[in-house]
């Protein structure tokens, strides 16, 4: 589990202010994905990315941005432009698929942010 | 695009009966399915993917194409099976990685 890291636990910020969330993976994965949880409405993509220095934009991208420097992380933050940021925010990675490997997500604990 | 329904929020049995958490997708290319979970306290994680066609903690999932369904199903639940489920898919035939995930079933498993 100590493999893909999220911090912090619990985070609170003051409208209009931008935030950070870090993932770091120590697995050796080329992909990393964040999402974002709500209740009832599952998971949904924000940013994926798949080799160092891309990513791409998930189904719910505006009011986020990320950088992918290091292999190891992909941080996220959660600009003002984010309308409604109060949420759960997973972090993931998965290997590479070459050699017959699957392709499986693996997740982190997850960082709850609420805006005040 | 591709979307995944999972129709039922909450599904709660008695242990001992049998369970089935519903899934529906649509796509029009070739998919992949999976089934995650995440129990109380614990992070998500895979439970099983329809290319394996395993049978994880007495869990099984059969792609059905004509229907575009990838019900999980347990003949006798237990109550350590009470989590949240989420279903998935991965597109095959492009270059995507990324999940699309249902909204989630938890299931409650009653003593």
């Amino acid at each position: 589990d100590g493999g893909i890291t999220q911090s912090p636990k619990y985070l609170f910020r003051k409208e209009g202010q931008n935030v950070t969330l870090s993932c770091e993976q120590n697995l050796n994965h080329d992909a990393m994905y964040w999402y974002r949880q709500d209740p009832g409405q599952g998971l949904r993509l924000i940013y994926y990315s798949q080799i160092v220095n891309d990513f791409q934009k998930g189904d719910i991208a505006e009011g986020y941005s990320v950088s992918r420097e290091k292999k190891e992380s992909f941080p996220l933050t959660v600009t003002s432009a984010q309308k409604n940021p109060t949420a759960f925010y997973l972090c993931a990675s998965s290997p590479p698929v070459a050699g017959g490997r699957r392709d499986t997500q693996y997740f982190g604990p997850g960082t709850r942010l609420t805006v005040l | 695009a591709q979307r995944v329904t999972q129709p039922e929020k909450l599904l709660s049995v008695f242990k001992g009966a049998p369970v089935e958490l519903k899934c529906n997708y649509s796509y029009s290319g070739s998919p992949e399915l999976f089934w995650y979970v995440q129990y109380s306290r614990q992070r998500l994680q895979l439970l099983l993917r329809h290319i394996s066609r395993e049978s994880i903690k007495g869990f099984t999932a059969d792609l059905n194409k004509g229907e575009t369904s990838f019900h999980l199903k347990k003949p006798f639940a237990q109550e350590e099976d009470s989590a949240m489920y989420y279903c998935a898919l991965r597109p095959r035939d492009t270059g995507r990685r990324a999940l699309t995930f249902g909204s989630g079933t938890r299931l409650q498993v009653q003593p």
